[in-house]
């Protein structure tokens, strides 16, 4: 099963901040936090991860708790073709895989 | 980066005939593959997980020899679907990972399979 929580759809206004949260107690000290998206009938592209302090790319940050038991995704200035799933992960399966939940449907909207 | 290439990206095929499908590391080796299905409206399942000179390591429930998985090399791994039934149809992805604590787990875009 996947260790992680995330509400299964989030509302943004176009050109608005889209705070994606997530929870995830039950990770590991050596655990990543990994975050990916979904466009319909696409592969899941990597967006950021991160293990203890908060990170930045061109896409997006990714801000987690000093407890490590929950992380915020923003992307800063959602347009529509941000429209998707978002999925966080920590790493679980017994094969080093990457266990995925049930995400979070993301629609900006104009 | 971190490139993994899968192909095709959508196949219509006939009930009994047999379906492969790729998927490369371009530009990085990959000793490990992983191959995932997705049904309409859920989530990533692991199917099994490809190695690279010995074999794959199944989920339990998904039967190796209809899902036969070949890792003949370091950058690629074939999922050979045997005897397709309409049941199998769905959307096949395959993950290979470069250098998970800097790059993280790259994904194929995935193959669109229906059989009829």
């Amino acid at each position: 099963d996947a260790k992680t929580t995330q509400p299964p759809s989030m509302d943004c206004a176009e050109g608005r901040a889209a705070n994606l949260p997530c929870n995830h107690s039950t990770i590991s000290g050596n655990e990543y936090v990994y975050w990916y998206r979904q466009i319909h009938s696409q592969g899941p592209q990597y967006i950021i991860h991160g293990l203890k302090n908060n990170e930045t790319n061109e896409m997006a940050s990714l801000i987690i708790t000093e407890d490590r038991k929950s992380s915020t995704l923003i992307l800063p200035h959602a347009t529509l073709r941000d429209t998707a799933v978002y999925y966080c992960i920590t790493r679980g399966g017994s094969q080093g895989n990457l266990i995925f939940g049930k995400g979070t449907k993301l629609s900006v909207k104009p | 980066g971190a490139v993994v290439s899968q192909h095709p990206s959508w196949v219509i095929c006939k009930s009994g005939t047999s379906v492969k499908i790729e998927c490369r590391s371009l530009d990085f080796q990959a000793t490990t593959m992983f191959w995932y299905r997705q049904f309409p409206k859920q989530s990533l399942m692991l199917m099994a997980t490809s190695n690279e000179g010995s074999k794959a390591t199944y989920e339990q429930g998904v039967e190796k020899d209809k899902f036969l998985i070949n890792h003949a090399s370091l950058t690629l791994s074939t999922l050979t679907v045997t005897s397709a039934h309409p049941e199998d149809s769905s959307f096949y992805i395959c993950s290979a990972n470069k250098d998970s604590a800097n790059y993280g787990y790259t994904f194929g875009s995935g193959t669109r399979l229906t059989v009829v």
